[in-house]
């Protein structure tokens, strides 16, 4: 059974970076395919990007080109998100997830327990 | 389209039968998977692929597609259903699995 254990709640000024620590144990991060997923107050699930098992890279969604770097420490089993130039907007819980895939679908099996990062000046 | 509607919110008697819809051109290649998120949680798996529950899901919760939508049902809603629900799949072109739904709160009267 996957644990995903993450890192704790951040305070962050504008401009500022972030990163957020999974710490894996049940597996090793070199059998998972890798992701984040943030959400904001009362809002949505947005992801942010992850590992694409069929060409073996990070892909990172359009929205966070440049300003996030995707991580993994294979000795620790622990992967990291940093987010940079933070800014108010990126107030929000940010999930590391797992996902399989299987015919023409993919899932996200396994959930870190979410890492509260606000932005304030 | 990489974009997913869901309607906002839903509501069932208890012991009652809920579909919740999700709309989008990447379902008509790709399946979608399902997530319950309770308030301060972070979602859990409810369904994945053509119509499968992650072992522990109660087999009240099923998935159907049809075209462009896909739909997960709740049969004999129960009060811990209360929630909110994501559907998820892969972009239109499955170059990754980052689209997610705009979320349905479904309240159990």
């Amino acid at each position: 059974q996957v644990q995903l254990v993450q890192s704790g709640a951040e305070v962050k000024k504008p401009g500022a970076s972030v990163k957020v620590s999974c710490k894996v144990s049940g597996y090793t991060l070199t059998e998972l395919s890798m992701h984040w997923v943030r959400q904001a107050p009362g809002k949505g699930l947005e992801w942010m990007g992850g590992f694409d098992p069929e060409d073996g890279e990070t892909i990172y969604a359009q929205k966070f080109q440049g300003r996030v770097t995707m991580t993994e420490d294979t000795s620790t089993d622990t992967a990291y998100m940093e987010l940079s130039s933070l800014r108010s907007e990126d107030t929000a819980v940010y999930y590391c997830a797992t996902t399989e895939e299987g015919y023409s679908s993919s899932w996200y099996v396994n959930w870190g327990q979410g890492t509260l990062v606000t932005v304030s000046s | 389209s990489s974009e997913l509607t869901q309607d906002p919110a839903v509501s069932v008697a208890l012991g009652q039968t809920v579909r919740i819809t999700c709309q989008g051109d990447s379902l008509r290649s790709y399946y979608a998977s399902w997530y319950q998120q309770k308030p301060g949680q972070a979602p859990v798996l409810v369904i994945y692929g053509k119509n499968n529950r992650p072992s522990g899901i109660p087999d009240r919760f099923s998935g159907s597609s049809s075209g462009n939508t896909a739909s997960l049902t709740i049969t004999g809603a129960q009060a811990e259903d209360e929630a909110d629900y994501y559907c998820n799949s892969r972009d239109s072109s499955g170059n990754h699995p980052g689209v997610f739904g705009t979320g349905t709160k479904v309240t159990v009267l």
